[in-house]
């Protein structure tokens, strides 16, 4: 089984900062990895897929890059909506999630 | 618009059984792979299972093989889960998701979720 592990755990961020999150998988992925936000109480949503393709209405604040084994979730001008748990997903060697990282007010 | 609205969560007793459904609309649900996806609570997500557009595909997590049973009915646009010898390790929300598409083809991440529905096993 590929593990994901996303760093770090949590992120304290002042809003209209840039806030930086990595995923790193165990085998190379490819581009096959998605990002999700989870706001409390609510479902998640589907931010990135292809490692860079933002998902339809997704703010362009949010940026994905990397492959092979190493990921980046990038949101640029923090608003106080993203403030959030984000996860990271492989799907290219059938699928895991990473733990999560919480992205909290500084 | 996509919509899943998943039902059918309560409390359970350890040992006992459940129904959960998930009723679809806004897409052709008969065209997309289906899963059911569960969150312990304050914990992350997990794949519980998933069935094909056709039903000819079925994929359980480990820890849930012979207590579940993932069905689907494309002329009612529902996807099932039947859920027995509960035990309290099974206590999460349940979220209905649908596999998202990379050009033409479907790919094992999701871009539509239901709310959820928590099952609460408990004597």
């Amino acid at each position: 089984e590929i593990v994901v592990t996303q760093s770090p755990a949590t992120l304290s961020v002042s809003p209209g900062d840039r806030a930086t999150l990595s995923c790193r998988a165990s085998q190379s992925l490819s581009n096959n990895l998605a990002w999700y936000q989870q706001r409390p109480g609510q479902p998640p949503r589907l931010l990135i897929y292809s490692a860079s393709t933002r998902a339809i209405g997704v703010p362009a604040r949010f940026s994905g890059s990397g492959s092979g084994t190493d990921f980046t979730l990038t949101i640029t001008s923090l608003q106080s909506e993203d403030f959030a748990i984000y996860y990271c997903q492989q799907y290219n060697h059938w699928l895991t999630f990473g733990g999560g990282t919480k992205v909290e007010i500084k | 618009e996509v919509q899943l609205v998943e039902s059918g969560g309560g409390l359970g007793r350890p040992g006992g059984s459940l129904r959960l459904s998930c009723a679809a609309s806004g897409f052709v649900f008969s065209r997309y792979t289906m899963n059911w996806v569960r969150q312990a609570p304050g914990k992350g997500l997990e794949l519980v299972a998933s069935v094909s557009s056709g039903s000819s595909s079925i994929y359980y997590t480990e820890s849930v093989k012979g207590r579940f049973t993932i069905s689907r009915d494309n002329s009612n646009n529902s996807l099932y889960l039947q859920m027995d010898s509960l035990g309290a390790e099974d206590t999460a929300v349940y979220f209905c998701a649908r596999n998202g598409v990379v050009g033409a083809t479907q790919a094992f991440f999701f871009d539509s979720w239901g709310q959820g529905t928590l099952v609460t096993v408990s004597s």
